[in-house]
């Protein structure tokens, strides 16, 4: 089946620092989502990104939709606190009706 | 901001007892899911509905039901709680033209 590869699984950041991160899957696909995911809470939908190249900015995120369609890539601008979750991307399953997820990218922030 | 609630939040119970766990949504999506989730994992899916009386089996095998009486409501029942059960559970809902699922808070479920 399709898999989602996130990177980096794990980020210790400093407060102010600009934060990247990226997802690539095993083949193309035509939309891609971006969640967070706060401790003990369900994941909230960040951005939609549905046409290859397209960016998309949600305050101090940026998400693009790769060119190749195989990747897709989430950077925050001047993290801060709460900033701190579980980042998910996902995209649709083989039969296009389900969600595939990434394993995450988990985001710490130092203040 | 997504409108689809999950009951309880945390729930433990003991081994071999019958559980029901509640999801509701008001946005009139036709699609609902239910999720299995591990602390800081990955997200499976288990279940999932695209209508009223339409249900159907996930990726991870699970040894939940569900059901789909009415368009806004979609429980999970485990009929034998096992220590195994043990996760956290997450309620989804999608309009049916689109792929944005929406998710409830979850319930985490220890089975003691």
């Amino acid at each position: 089946g399709q898999q989602l590869n996130q990177s980096p699984q794990s980020m210790f950041i400093q407060e102010g620092e600009d934060v990247s991160m990226n997802c690539t899957s095993s083949s193309i696909f035509n939309t891609w989502l971006w969640y967070k995911q706060d401790p003990g809470e369900g994941p909230v939908l960040l951005i939609a990104l549905y046409k290859a190249g397209e960016l998309t900015s949600n305050g101090r995120l940026t998400a693009q939709f790769g060119i190749t369609r195989k990747d897709s890539f989430l950077n925050i601008s001047a993290s801060i606190p709460s900033d701190v979750g579980i980042y998910f991307c996902a995209g649709p399953g083989e039969y296009g009706n389900k969600l595939v997820f990434g394993a995450g990218t988990i985001l710490r922030v130092k203040s | 901001e997504a409108d689809i609630y999950q009951t309880p939040r945390y729930l433990v119970i003991g081994t071999g007892k019958k559980i029901t766990l509640e999801c509701s949504q008001t946005m009139g999506h036709d699609k609902m899911y239910w999720y299995q989730q591990d602390p800081g994992m990955e997200l499976h899916l288990i279940h999932y509905s695209y209508g009223v009386n339409s249900t159907e089996k996930g990726d991870l095998s699970s040894e939940s039901t569900v059901s789909r009486i009415r368009t806004e409501h979609f429980p999970l029942t485990l009929e034998s709680a096992r220590p195994s059960h043990t996760s956290q559970y997450l309620c989804a809902s999608s309009r049916d033209t689109s792929r944005e699922q929406y998710f409830g808070p979850g319930t985490r479920l220890t089975v003691t």
